[in-house]
């Protein structure tokens, strides 16, 4: 079965450098989202991609995130400048139409760890 | 705004029933779904319900849906030990870009 896959699964980064998390979605799928998970908490959706532009973003997706579908299969994921409360899971899902019965799938999370 | 509630915890014996619960405040909530989460890993998709619907059975899994008092279940039948993981319950809610509300997850905790 299909799926979407997300590098590295762990990244270490120092507070005040650039990181950029990968996600390839499952192939024919047309939407696109960010969420993350910090420990303990809740879920948060970030962002939604759609035709080559951000269709959603939510308050914590600030001037600091950027996304990017580079080529035909990946979509990144683009912290600047990190701060200790970037620290998070982040999850990629993708989706194949709008209609809310095809249900988003998730990656298996990049685990980002803010020193 | 949207918010989806769950409680945080549930332990269980083996075989027994388990039932997850979850309530949301969008009214115009189209689909609401359960994903389950193994340690380390991401989010499965487990099963969802259209809201014109109050039940959808998927082998051991139950959903019932109480769109009146926005109150969404998911019942494990024969619990075992490997439906040990965390349970969200997300709600579609009345975006126009399909993101997902998510509750906060609970902790199915399975004893032998």
């Amino acid at each position: 079965e299909p799926e979407v896959t997300q590098t590295p699964s762990h990244q270490v980064t120092q507070m005040g450098q650039e990181v950029i998390l990968r996600c390839v979605p499952i192939s024919n799928h047309l939407y696109f989202y960010w969420y993350r998970q910090i420990l303990g908490q809740k879920v948060e959706f970030l962002v939604s991609f759609y035709n080559n532009e951000i269709s959603e973003k939510s308050e914590i997706f600030d001037d600091q995130f950027s996304v990017e579908r580079p080529d035909g299969s990946n979509f990144t994921l683009k912290i600047r400048s990190t701060k200790l409360e970037d620290s998070a899971m982040y999850f990629c899902a993708s989706k194949m139409g709008l209609y809310s019965n095809q249900p988003q799938h998730f990656g298996d999370g990049t685990r980002l760890s803010i020193l | 705004g949207e918010d989806v509630e769950q409680s945080l915890f549930l332990s269980v014996r083996e075989g027994d029933s388990s039932v997850i619960n979850c309530t949301y405040t969008d009214s115009s909530s189209t689909y609401l779904y359960w994903y389950k989460q193994e340690p380390g890993a991401g989010l499965q998709l487990l099963t969802y319900i259209f809201s014109n619907m109050d039940m959808k059975q998927d082998q051991r899994l139950t959903v019932l849906l109480n769109k009146k008092d926005k109150h969404l279940s998911l019942r494990i039948a024969d619990t075992q030990t490997g439906d040990s993981a965390i349970y969200f319950c997300a709600d579609y809610g009345s975006s126009n870009t399909g993101k997902l509300i998510f509750g906060q997850g609970t902790t199915l905790q399975v004893k032998p």
